[in-house]
Order: C-alpha cells, then sequence, then structure tokens
C-alpha cells in the first residue's frame, strides 16, 4: 500500500498570500496524484488529476506539481473561499487508493 | 449537472447491517466506474470500494472485505453498499463517488482512479 505524507499538518495564511502544500508518496506513484479541497459540511471536490490538470472549473491559482515520490499543490494568492482541508490521492498502486491524511489551511 | 444522492444511513449496533444507497443522475451512469469513499469522525478520507461499468469487477480496501459488497443496477442509476458485521469503527460519513472517465482499450475499461463528482454523504453511526 502507498503510503502519503502531507506536510505541513497545518498552514496559517492571510488572504492574499501564497500557499504551498507537500505531498510525498513511499513510493513512486509516477504522476497518478491528484489534490481535492474539502470544506466543512460540503462535499470533497478534486482540484488537480495526475498532479498537474486542473479539474473543470477549477481556478487558475491553484496548480499542481512534482512526479514520482514529491508533489506540491500550489495556490498563488488565496481567496476567502480557498480556506479548508486539502488531500492528495494516489491511484497508481490500487486496490486500495490512498488519501494523504490532509493539510487544514486555516486563516491567520 | 452530476447529482449523487445518498440514503440508508443511521445508527446500528455493533454486529448489525445497514445497505446505503446512491441515486445518480446527469451523466451516464452505465458508463462509469463507481466507488464510495467514507471519512471517519476527525479522521481523513479512505477509499472503501469501487465497481466496474457492468459490475463484473470489485474491489475493496483490506479491512472490509468480506464484510461489505457493493452492487450497481445500471437500469435505476442507482449504487448501493451492503454493509454487514458492522464495528465501531466503521462510523462514519460514507459518500458516494464517481470515477472520472475511463480509460477503455478493446478488451476492458480501466478507471481513472480519481473522483470527479461527489454525493453529500451519509452518516453511519455504529455504537452500543
Amino acid at each position: 500500500e502507498v503510503v502519503l505524507t502531507q506536510s505541513p499538518a497545518t498552514l496559517s495564511l492571510s488572504p492574499g498570500e501564497r500557499a504551498t502544500l507537500s505531498c510525498r508518496a513511499s513510493q513512486s506513484v509516477s504522476s497518478y496524484l491528484a489534490w481535492y479541497q474539502h470544506k466543512p459540511g460540503q462535499s470533497p471536490r478534486l482540484l488537480i488529476y495526475d498532479a498537474s490538470n486542473r479539474a473543470t472549473g477549477i481556478p487558475a491559482r491553484f496548480s499542481g506539481s512534482g512526479s514520482g515520490t514529491d508533489f506540491t499543490l500550489t495556490i498563488s494568492s488565496l481567496e476567502p473561499e480557498d480556506f479548508a482541508v486539502y488531500y492528495c490521492q494516489q491511484r497508481v498502486n490500487w486496490p486500495p487508493y490512498t488519501f494523504g491524511q490532509g493539510t487544514k489551511l486555516e486563516i491567520k | 449537472e452530476v447529482q449523487l444522492v445518498e440514503s440508508g444511513g443511521g445508527w446500528v449496533q455493533p454486529g448489525g447491517s445497514l445497505r446505503l444507497s446512491c441515486a445518480a443522475s446527469g451523466f451516464t451512469f452505465s458508463d462509469s466506474w463507481m466507488n464510495w469513499v467514507r471519512q471517519a469522525p476527525g479522521k481523513g478520507l479512505e477509499w472503501v470500494a469501487n465497481i466496474k461499468q457492468d459490475g463484473s469487477e470489485k474491489y475493496y480496501v483490506d479491512s472490509v472485505k468480506g464484510r461489505f459488497t457493493i452492487s450497481r443496477d445500471n437500469a435505476k442509476n442507482s449504487l448501493y453498499l451492503q454493509m454487514n458485521s458492522l464495528r465501531a469503527e466503521d462510523t462514519a460519513v460514507y459518500y458516494c463517488v464517481k470515477d472520472s472517465p475511463s480509460v477503455c482499450t478493446s478488451s476492458s475499461c480501466y478507471p481513472a482512479g480519481d473522483f470527479d463528482s461527489w454525493g453529500q454523504g451519509a452518516l453511519v453511526t455504529v455504537s452500543s
């Protein structure tokens, strides 16, 4: 099973700042990594698939990069609605598909 | 617009059973691999099971193998999760999740393995 480790666990930033979230895999997942946003009381939303492709309707301020074992989700300039929990997920070694433990992005 | 609406959640005692249903609309249900993903209170997301378009292939996370069964009825655009021998650690919000479009060859359709639409979730509480 591929273990995904996200860092930091919590990130405190202000609107307008740049956010950088990391995801490290226990073995190579090539580029088969996705990112999701999850707000309280809502369903998770797919942001990025295959490491760097934005899903339909996702704003350009969200970008993903990386391959192999190290991945990054960047939010270039935080909007108030971006404060949420973010999860990475791999799809190369399944079953099971696995998620990281999440990074909580909170308002400073 | 894709809609996934779960039902059937509730409270059950340890060892009991529950069946979740998911009504799908807004896309061609029979063209999509489908999944169940859960989130225990205060925890992260955990993939539980998936099922191929025609129901011929099903996969599970180890912790539910032999206890949970995923199924589908394409005529009713519905996905199901039969949960037996429930344990306290199965307490979670269960999401019905649509797979992104499959990669199909002449011989089979493989799941994309990322999840482009989610239901609102159904809470399952296992407690005495």
